[in-house]
């Protein structure tokens, strides 16, 4: 068990929708990632939230967002789904902004 | 533009023999470097690390290697256990420079019994 806790574990829904993973840190830990892992690739990083403020941002699409709450807990923000964002989404945590990274179990993003 | 690559997408050995997993990078600013397993349908669970500082670093049956001038790093796996079958995912960062970590695509191993 790393910590770091992901619900929901596993959505289905429809293109066009939207849907919000949400994230629970180590405790601690004060940064939080987010990587994306489409079916058999490596994980590709979306964005980094340090304290509360956005850290960095990778290949995150204008239709995704995220934000990170004063309690250290983090959401990310999946609009107008399409097909190609069915992946697995996981979210990281770590205590300082380039420490080792703990991961949580993955949200799994079904798009039909 | 990949900056950490990991050239072999799988890997079989036989248990007890040895295994080695691979790792090249672009970025010369990259000064360290972490290993990850992923079990299917967990999150990926950390390893073991390495800085640019030294060579080789040991826990347990696990050990990393870093040549800095090839700028290549190695993962090897003494002896393999079935419980090592997994995807090994190499990360590296430029901590120095505050970036953040770039992962590589992955390598399955499996360990045959």
């Amino acid at each position: 068990d790393s910590g770091v806790t992901q619900t929901p574990k596993h959505l289905i829904t429809a293109t066009g929708q939207r849907v919000t993973l949400r994230c629970s840190p180590r405790s601690g830990d004060l940064s939080v990632y987010w990587y994306q892992q489409s079916l058999d690739q490596g994980l590709q990083f979306l964005i980094q939230y340090y304290n509360g403020e956005e850290r960095a941002k990778g290949n995150i699409l204008e239709r995704f967002s995220a934000q990170q709450f004063p309690d250290l807990h983090s959401e990310l923000n999946l609009s107008s789904l399409e097909l190609g964002d069915s992946a697995l989404y996981f979210c990281a945590s770590s205590v300082i902004t380039t420490g080792e990274l703990f991961f949580g179990e993955g949200s799994r993003l079904t798009v039909l | 533009d990949q900056q950490v690559k990991q050239n072999s997408p799988s890997l079989s050995v036989q248990e007890g023999r040895i295994s080695i997993l691979n790792c090249d990078y672009t970025n010369s600013m990259f000064d360290y470097f972490l290993w990850y397993k992923k079990y299917p349908a967990e999150g990926p669970t950390f390893l073991i690390s390495i800085s640019s500082i030294k060579d080789k670093n040991e826990d347990g049956r696990f050990t990393v290697f870093l040549n800095k001038s090839a700028k290549h790093l190695s993962l090897h796996i003494v002896p393999s256990q079935p419980g090592d079958s997994a995807v090994y995912f190499c990360a590296a960062s430029a901590r120095n420079y505050g970036q953040n970590f770039v992962f590589g695509p992955g390598t399955r191993l499996s360990v045959l019994p």
